[in-house]
């Protein structure tokens, strides 16, 4: 079965650190990725997506990144964080069928302080 | 665009009580809808899913039926339990070559025992 894992569970950055979010799939080959924000009142934004290695769209422009290095490693990036990003990230993965449900990593708390 | 509505909570329900949480969507083509839930501190999880017009996806006691008509997909359950208090999110995939999925606001629910 596949899994999908997020970490760290929670950071707490201050302002004007680096930042380095991991997320990798086990159990499936070329996923679609995708990186979500969901701010305070749950609302999801999405970030991010990836349809194969090297492939990275950018929905929101900010002071984020995102790089797929590997088929199953989606990792989320920013040089200097802001108090905005603070947040809970989550990643999630879309198999390349035709339904294209989405199953959801456990997600990271960021505070930026 | 692609559009999905839901309604805004929060819900609030006696243990037993029926539920209907309201959805409706804005797309071209036939997406697929779905209903996920995210329990506090965690991420989204597929309850269920429909993928063609009369369809109906159901998943522990919960329901949602694909009414192309009424470009609706409400979710229902006969019997809440305080266990379902959750925030629920209505989607769809688009049909097309887009692999972006649309999501509602979510809508917070909350079964009092």
């Amino acid at each position: 079965s596949q899994t999908i894992h997020q970490w760290p569970a929670t950071l707490v950055q201050p302002v004007g650190s680096p930042l380095s979010l991991e997320c990798t799939v086990e159990g499936t080959s070329n996923p679609n990725l995708y990186w979500y924000r969901q701010a305070a009142g749950r609302g999801l934004q999405l970030l991010f997506y990836s349809v194969g290695i090297g492939q990275i769209s950018s929905e929101v422009p900010q002071n984020l990144s995102a790089s797929r290095p590997q088929d199953r490693q989606f990792i989320l990036s920013s040089k200097k964080l802001l108090l905005s990003d603070s947040g809970f990230y989550l990643c999630a993965w879309t198999a390349t069928g035709f339904y294209r449900e989405q199953y959801f990593g456990p997600g990271t708390r960021l505070t930026v302080t | 665009g692609d559009s999905v509505t839901q309604m805004e909570g929060p819900v609030t329900l006696s243990e037993e009580a029926f539920l209907t949480i309201n959805c409706t969507y804005t797309a071209t083509g036939y997406p697929s809808l779905f209903w996920y839930v995210q329990y506090p501190g965690e991420g989204l999880q597929l309850l269920l899913k429909a993928t063609k017009a009369d369809d109906k996806g159901s998943n522990k006691g919960f329901e949602a039926t694909y009414r192309k008509e009424t470009t609706s997909f409400h979710l229902e359950k006969g019997s809440v339990q305080v266990s379902d208090s959750a925030v629920y999110f209505c989607a769809l995939s688009p049909s097309g070559g887009s692999y972006i999925p649309t999501f509602g606001r979510g809508t917070s629910l909350i079964v009092h025992p």
